[in-house]
């Protein structure tokens, strides 16, 4: 299994919905979750850090689901300048970062 | 906001030339790193240091080399270019272990 694990894509969605993905990850010694956002040819910019009660952030919810080894990413009410690739990252206790390879994002006018 | 500059975005360099790719933050960071991201393949770590003059090799050090004299300078160094050293190159930077990254806006390296 893969340290960590995203769908890539793409999602193709109307705007104004919203829409969710997961990121899963293998091993159990996770400390820190992260989703950062990466615009086409530009760098990775943190979108924000998930806590194990999970976290908001305007229209963008994260949560941590321990037991399951995921982590998601809700966006509601999604506007034309959502679309990105979203990666997730996984830290673990060792100090080890694992960056998922993304998940596309379109969303359609 | 901490910035994390890259000299260069864009760089075009022959096969056999030995290239220097440095990094510069502003916000008394602690950790920097070195990433290379490829279609397919994601980031993958290249160097990392915790301190001045600390290194430690990430997932695929070879045919790469590091330096950090300066806190706040981290430079990455290819000792002889090969065209599958082609890639986006990505510096990065936080305070420590907990925090997340700020990343450079890149430098897009092609080997010809």
């Amino acid at each position: 299994r893969k340290e960590v694990e995203q769908d890539p894509g793409p999602f193709n969605v109307p705007e104004g919905a919203t829409v969710a993905f997961n990121c899963t990850y293998s091993n159990s010694a996770s400390q820190s979750f992260f989703w950062y956002r990466q615009d086409c040819r530009k760098e990775p910019k943190l979108l924000m850090s998930v806590y194990s009660s999970g976290n908001e952030d305007g229209r963008f919810t994260a949560q941590l689901n321990r037991a399951s080894q995921y982590i998601s990413l809700l966006i509601r009410d999604s506007k034309l300048s959502d679309s990105a690739t979203y990666l997730c990252v996984v830290m673990y206790r060792d100090d080890k970062i694992i960056f998922g390879k993304g998940t596309r994002l379109h969303i359609l006018p | 906001d901490v910035k994390v500059t890259q000299s260069s975005r864009y760089l075009v360099k022959r096969t056999g030339e030995k290239v220097f790719l440095e990094c510069v933050q502003d916000m008394d960071h602690e950790n920097m790193f070195w990433y290379r991201q490829d279609p397919g393949l994601g980031l993958r770590l290249i160097y990392f240091s915790y301190d001045v003059k600390m290194k430690e090799k990430g997932d695929i050090p070879e045919g790469y080399s590091v330096s950090r004299e300066k806190k706040e300078r981290f430079s990455l160094i290819l000792e002889s270019a090969s065209t599958n050293q082609t890639s986006m190159y990505l510096c990065a930077s936080r305070r420590e272990a907990t925090y997340g990254y700020t990343f450079g806006s890149g430098t897009r390296l092609t080997v010809v």
